[in-house]
């Protein structure tokens, strides 16, 4: 069965600094990987996903993440993060796109002024 | 244009009471999904259908819990006789074949 670990519960950063949300995936074949994030009282985002080629994916809102097989991780990455930023991020694998979701447990980010 | 719509957007009910949920996925969209959020489990999946195959049923957490897809557009989900940890943000997603799911923006609901 699928899974995903996002170690990291709370982040707190500084606004213009550097952001990364790490997460690890345990799926024994090629996983699609998603970030979704979720401000309060919202439904879920698409930040950006990873199919097939390129490891290194660019999304929006500034955002990128990398795959990195020998490692199972799909970490996030922002250079300067806003204070919009602030929200729930969620990272979520499946084993073909247009499958079922399985996400891991979300890591919430504070920004402090 | 319009994305996947849920109503109501937040739902009251006593213990023992049926409850349906809808959602409205983005227009041409063949796959709908259904998800649930609370706070001890997190984001789970619950129900998940695809065009005309049947539903995939392996998320449900009890026979208490079922959804149809009508058209194969706006699906329901209904919740019977209730209980306390149904409490939770019911989150219905869309997608076209094969590709990223679009979310909407939730039902969340509670059980007194």
């Amino acid at each position: 069965a699928q899974s995903v670990t996002q170690p990291d519960i709370h982040i707190t950063v500084s606004e213009g600094a550097s952001l990364e949300l790490r997460c690890n995936y345990s799926y024994g074949a090629t996983p699609y990987l998603f970030w979704y994030v979720q401000s309060p009282g919202q439904g879920l985002q698409l930040l950006l996903k990873y199919f097939s080629g390129d490891t290194l994916v660019q999304g929006i809102k500034g955002f990128e993440a990398e795959f990195k097989r020998s490692q199972s991780s799909f970490n996030l990455r922002k250079p300067s993060v806003h204070w919009s930023d602030a929200a729930e991020y969620f990272c979520a694998v499946t084993k073909a796109a247009g499958n079922k979701l399985t996400f891991g447990g979300g890591t919430r980010v504070l920004v402090k002024p | 244009g319009a994305g996947v719509s849920q109503s109501p957007s937040n739902k009251v009910t006593e213990k023992g009471k049926d409850v349906e949920l809808r959602c409205d996925p983005i227009s041409g969209h063949t796959a709908l999904y259904w998800y649930r959020q609370s706070l001890g489990q997190g984001l789970e999946f619950l129900i998940y259908f695809q065009g005309n195959s049947a539903p995939d049923k392996s998320g449900l957490p009890s026979d208490r819990f079922s959804a149809e897809r009508t058209g194969g557009s706006v699906s329901t989900l209904t919740i019977q006789r209730t209980q306390q940890e149904d409490s939770a943000v019911y989150l219905c997603a869309s997608s076209a074949y094969r590709n990223e799911q679009f979310f909407g923006p939730g039902t969340r609901l509670t059980v007194l």
